[in-house]
């Protein structure tokens, strides 16, 4: 079965603390992004990766980190720069980050931060 | 500001009938639009899309329509059911730079199909 997986589904780390999300694709897709999710709010972007070694920031970079060593993986490292951590994170991947592809998501992993 | 925008955070309609959910846009140079819907604690799904050369596309119970002269697209579901229930984003994405297309998300609408 093809897809995205995003694990563990809870997560719960003390404040001052790094951690980091795991995301896997098995989609052979280039491209792979992460977006965090609030009550209430869309979708926001922190970070994309269009190919392997390669990443950009997306609108709330401030606080994440990123790697795209491997095509099938892009972990997400929340380090204790971010000021609102506690989210609900998604990973998506695209075939191409060029051209209308849509975006498949991963299944989320809630992240509480105390 | 919000480049796209979805007013109704949540909307009630009864099993068999029409749901309407609307998206408004600011950015002109957005020209590719999707609906994704979306489960409590999953990840979103993709649903259908449109692109700016249309202003209609349809698969199945779901319609998507685009008014680019009023930058607003909508998503028909008919007829609507019990399963329908979900939040749904809408989004909408342009060329980047070299060419990367990004999306931008919604707040989303929650819809409940009431049997």
């Amino acid at each position: 079965d093809g897809g995205i997986t995003q694990s563990p589904k809870y997560l719960f780390r003390k404040e001052g603390q790094n951690v980091t999300l795991s995301c896997e694709q098995n989609l052979n897709h280039d491209a792979m992004y992460w977006y965090r999710q609030d009550p209430g709010q869309g979708l926001r972007l922190i970070y994309y990766s269009q190919i392997v070694n390669d990443f950009q920031k997306g609108d709330i970079a401030e606080g994440y980190s990123v790697s795209r060593e491997k095509k099938e993986s892009f972990p997400l490292t929340v380090t204790s720069a971010q000021k609102n951590p506690t989210a609900f994170y998604l990973c998506a991947s695209s075939r191409t980050g060029v051209g209308d592809d849509e975006q498949y998501f991963g299944p989320g992993t809630r992240l509480t931060v105390t | 500001d919000q480049q796209v925008k979805q007013n109704s955070p949540s909307l009630s309609v009864q099993e068999g009938r029409i749901s309407i959910l609307n998206c408004d846009y600011t950015n002109s140079m957005f020209d590719y639009f999707l609906w994704y819907k979306k489960y409590p604690a999953e990840g979103p799904t993709f649903l259908i899309s449109i692109s700016s050369i249309k202003d209609k596309n349809e698969d199945g119970r779901f319609t998507v329509f685009l008014n680019k002269s009023a930058k607003h697209l909508s998503l028909h579901i008919v007829p609507s059911q019990p399963g329908d229930s979900a939040v749904y984003f809408c989004a909408a994405s342009e060329v980047y730079g070299a060419g990367s297309y990004q999306l931008t998300f919604g707040k989303g609408t929650k819809l409940s199909v009431i049997p």
